[in-house]
């Protein structure tokens, strides 16, 4: 199961940290990513956070490229978006979801969402 | 930036087959996958690595990939399958992923 929490207005400008709670698999094998859809559109892929054999390393979708940053907790079974500089178009249902591995990497497993609304 | 390209909406009666394709540039050498998501849910994977169908996916969903292009494929469908499907596939490096814009799939 994985559990978004954070979401919320903010103002543009403004930061905000979402968080993901998982449960029920092994946290700390997988690969994590966050996927977001503005209203009414299709879904837009945020980034990427690897596990700890592969150093923790992240990518990022150019949209939110130096603006967002993805973190994990493994003791803590949580994932985490920090988000700075917000602008209006951030505007979405932020999806947390893992990611499994048979000959290549994919999302497998979706959290409900967290609406984030940056608004003035 | 990579893009991956649907038709914005594929319409069948029950009992038909649908096919809702996506074209990107690096999909002959890099897998596509295919998300099922329903009015006000999150999304389902229902076809991964082309042609995989995850457990609890019904046999009427299958994919093919040929060149450029990547179809998803639903034989028999059923009015519960009127979703939005969305491709998702990467870049030619490997390291970003993409969404195509989605498919709305009407079945009536």
């Amino acid at each position: 199961q994985l559990v978004e929490s954070g979401g919320g207005l903010v103002q543009p400008g403004g930061s905000l940290r979402l968080s993901c709670a998982a449960s029920g698999f092994n946290f700390s094998d997988h690969y994590m990513d966050w996927v977001r859809q503005a209203p009414g559109k299709g879904l837009e892929w945020v980034g990427r956070i690897r596990n700890k054999i592969n150093s923790y390393s992240t990518e990022y979708g150019a949209s939110v490229e130096d603006r967002f940053t993805i973190s994990r907790d493994d003791s803590k079974k949580s994932l985490y978006l920090l988000m700075n500089s917000l602008k209006v178009e951030d505007t979405a249902v932020y999806y947390c979801a893992r990611t499994t591995h048979s000959d290549a990497y994919f999302i497998d497993y979706w959290g409900q969402g967290t609406l984030v609304t940056v608004s003035s | 930036s990579y893009e991956l390209t649907q038709p914005p909406s594929v319409s069948v009666s029950p009992g038909q087959t649908a096919r809702i394709t996506c074209s990107g540039d690096a999909l002959p050498k890099k897998y596509a996958f295919w998300y099922q998501q329903r009015s006000g849910q999150a999304p389902v994977l229902v076809i991964y690595e082309d042609k995989k169908r995850p457990s609890g996916i019904p046999e009427r969903f299958s994919g093919s990939s040929s060149g450029t292009s990547a179809t998803l494929i639903i034989r028999g469908a059923q009015v519960e399958d009127e979703a939005d499907y969305y491709c998702y596939s990467t870049d030619s490096g490997g390291n970003y992923w993409v969404f195509g814009g989605g498919t709305k799939l009407t079945v009536l």
